[in-house]
């Protein structure tokens, strides 16, 4: 089974500082995603990878920044927190596909509260 | 740019009763179109895909969607309810709004099922 764990269900932090939330998957997928979930709003992607030290920005990348120095592990980086940065971070993977269909794996979540 | 919409942000219905949850897209190609579903306090789990094979799609725990081109719909349904389905239902399609390139994936607002005793 594909796994994806991220490495903390739950983290409280302080404004300004700076917040690391990191994913592993063990499958060899070459993408990886970072999400947050937000009640009535659905899962937003944040930036994505195709592959080692690659990234893109997707739809809300503003305040984040992401770090791929292997291919198994995604790093998502809040630099300096805000409160409006409080959320639910799901990160996920795949392997490419070109022909549609690729399903997306997800981790459980890491459940942020900045205050 | 490709989207979805979730017709319903709450659906209730018995335990025993068909359940429909309501999905439109908008897609400028051929879509691919998934549902996925979230019980409380778990990750994000496949029910289905739809990649241009068959119309009508089976997934697990024995929900199925269809897919209709003339109505861009993808609408989800079951034919009994059953308490274990009380969870969180996201629509979604491939392909991004401005990121997450061929194999991003397009989330719907998502639609939360009560299910009633």
């Amino acid at each position: 089974d594909v796994k994806v764990t991220q490495s903390s269900r739950y983290l409280v932090k302080r404004t300004g500082e700076k917040v690391f939330l990191e994913c592993v998957q063990d499958m060899d997928h070459e993408n990886m995603f970072w999400y947050r979930q937000d009640p009535g709003l659905g899962l937003r992607l944040i930036y994505f990878s195709y592959d080692v030290k690659m990234k893109e920005k997707g739809d809300i990348p503003e305040g984040y920044s992401v770090s791929r120095e292997k291919k198994e592990r995604f790093s998502l980086i809040l630099e300096s927190a805000s409160t409006n940065q409080t959320s639910m971070y799901l990160c996920a993977s795949s392997i490419p596909d070109g022909q549609g269909g690729n399903e997306q794996f997800f981790g459980p979540g890491t459940r942020l509260t900045v205050l | 740019a490709q989207s979805v919409t979730q017709l319903d942000s709450h659906v209730s219905v018995s335990e025993g009763t068909p359940v429909l949850l309501r999905c439109n897209y908008s897609s400028s190609y051929s879509p691919s179109l998934f549902w996925y579903v979230q019980h409380p306090n778990k990750g994000l789990q496949l029910l289905l895909k739809y990649t241009s094979a068959a119309t009508l799609v089976k997934g697990i725990n024995g929900f199925e969607a269809e897919f209709k081109k003339s109505e861009t719909s993808f609408h989800l349904t079951k034919p009994s309810a059953h308490m274990s389905d009380a969870a969180e239902y996201f629509c979604v399609v491939r392909g991004g709004n401005s990121g997450g390139g061929a194999d991003g994936l397009t989330f719907g607002k998502g639609t939360h099922l009560i299910i009633q005793p």
